[in-house]
């Protein structure tokens, strides 16, 4: 079981409003990922860090940000969310590939339901 | 483009039965080969990883095989149980680029009746 933890849940909001969506994981895991998942589709990365200080965009446009402050923590952020913006996030850590091998282990969370009314 | 096919879309089973999932990649290059099962609304729970070189792996009563000639690989799933009711996600990563990109499949559904 991966100690990789989101909240909320569960968000319902209004039209522009701002919300982070919290992620943290305890395995000291360097890299982070966020992805985001509608109903029957396949995952795709928003964005995904490789250590403190170091963000990156996905391959899907999105007008979220993130930071990465601590090691643990990952959190993303809508500043005016819209009804477009509803979908299931995820965030996802593992360790860095070491040399010779690429067969890194991601971790999922349980993810973020975000409805945007 | 790289792409990566799943099917069927659903499948229902009876509780005991065996299944199996298939999943078809056109990844280049290719790195691994990931099954992943996500119960409805939890996140994706890894199953296997397989590399170029290994053509099947078992995890209990999954085990995956895959063909990297063909570029195809299944996941067979023996006696099955009510808990096996879940999305199945097969996932293929490339090789050659730093960040180890993941290719995603829409994933099978998978409904075990009793």
């Amino acid at each position: 079981e991966a100690d990789i933890y989101q909240t909320p849940r569960y968000l319902v909001i209004g039209t522009g409003k701002k919300i982070t969506l919290e992620c943290s994981q305890t395995m000291g895991h360097d890299k982070m990922y966020w992805y985001q998942q509608d109903p029957g589709m396949e995952l795709h990365l928003i964005h995904y860090s490789y250590g403190v200080n170091s963000t990156e965009k996905g391959d899907l446009s999105s007008e979220s940000t993130v930071s990465r402050i601590r090691t643990e923590h990952f959190p993303l952020t809508l500043e005016s969310a819209r009804p477009s913006h509803t979908s299931q996030y995820l965030c996802a850590s593992s360790v860095a590939p070491g040399q010779g091998t690429t067969n890194e282990k991601l971790f999922f969370g349980s993810g973020t339901q975000l409805s945007v009314l | 483009k790289n792409q990566v096919e799943q099917s069927p879309q659903s499948l229902i089973i009876l509780e005991g039965k065996n299944c199996t999932l298939q999943c078809n990649y056109t990844v280049s290059p290719f790195s691994n080969l990931r099954w992943y099962k996500q119960d409805t609304g939890r996140g994706p729970v890894s199953l296997t990883i397989m590399t170029f070189s290994e053509n099947t792996k078992s995890n209990g009563r999954y085990t995956a095989t895959l063909d990297a000639d063909t570029k195809q690989s299944s996941l067979h799933i023996t006696a099955s149980q009510l808990s096996d009711s879940a999305s199945y996600i097969c996932v293929v990563s490339d090789r050659g680029s730093t960040l180890g990109r993941l290719y995603f499949g829409r994933g099978t559904q998978l409904t075990v009746w009793p």
